[in-house]
């Protein structure tokens, strides 16, 4: 069964502090992984994708990485923001499926 | 350049009463569809997915419809809203060709629908 599991499930950290969060997954044949950022009560907006040969994405102070052999990725926030305060939601997508973690609940407090 | 617009963003509707959720697309031909509902404090779950007009899938059983009367529009319905029907919608879409294929989704900013 495809599953794509993350954590912490959530998370507090002072603002300017890093973080890495992480998703670990089973969905087989890999496709791409995807981590979107879900500001409370808005659709997710997409923060990087890798794909099987990709190792490290970078989008800002967002670096995702990705071990296709142990099947987990991390995302780490540099120098969090308050609005950094958001759900960051896992994505993994295999052969015609995709499969969502049910995210990390971050909050960036002053 | 392409955007997704969905509304309402806030709806909050009695038991038994009628939903229709609509969703377009701008900037592109063909796009795969998607309805999404997300539970308080838990994951996204497709509900249904579209891959041309009038061609749905749906994941779950459910008391909702969905309909693709238009290639980059989707409507989600109900005849008669549950309480359990509340939730978060989301609508989705990702590209069938070219450079973004199976590259992931766009998604729109999201309806929150009370039942009440």
């Amino acid at each position: 069964k495809n599953q794509v599991e993350q954590s912490p499930q959530s998370l507090i950290i002072l603002e300017g502090k890093n973080c890495t969060l992480q998703c670990n997954y089973t969905v087989s044949p890999f496709s791409n992984l995807r981590w979107y950022k879900q500001d409370t009560g808005r659709g997710p907006v997409s923060l990087t994708i890798m794909t099987f040969s990709e190792n490290t994405k970078s989008n800002g102070r967002y670096t995702a990485t990705l071990d296709a052999d142990t099947k987990q990725s991390s995302l780490h926030i540099t120098a969090s923001q308050l609005s950094d305060s958001a759900s960051y939601i896992c994505v993994v997508r295999g052969y015609q499926k995709v499969t969502f973690g049910t995210g990390t609940k971050l909050q960036v407090i002053p | 350049s392409q955007t997704i617009h969905q509304w309402p963003a806030t709806l909050v509707q009695p038991v038994g009463s009628p939903l229709s959720l609509e969703c377009t697309v701008e900037g592109t031909s063909n796009p795969n569809l998607y309805w999404y509902r997300q539970a308080a404090g838990r994951g996204l779950q497709l509900l249904f997915y579209s891959v041309g007009i009038g061609q749905i899938s749906s994941e779950v059983p459910q008391n909702l419809s969905a309909s693709r009367p238009q290639d980059r529009q989707f409507i989600l319905s109900s005849k008669k809203l549950l309480l359990s029907d509340s939730g978060f919608y989301l609508c989705a879409w990702s590209p069938t060709t070219g450079p973004g294929t199976g590259f992931g989704y766009t998604f729109g900013s999201g309806t929150r629908l009370t039942v009440v």
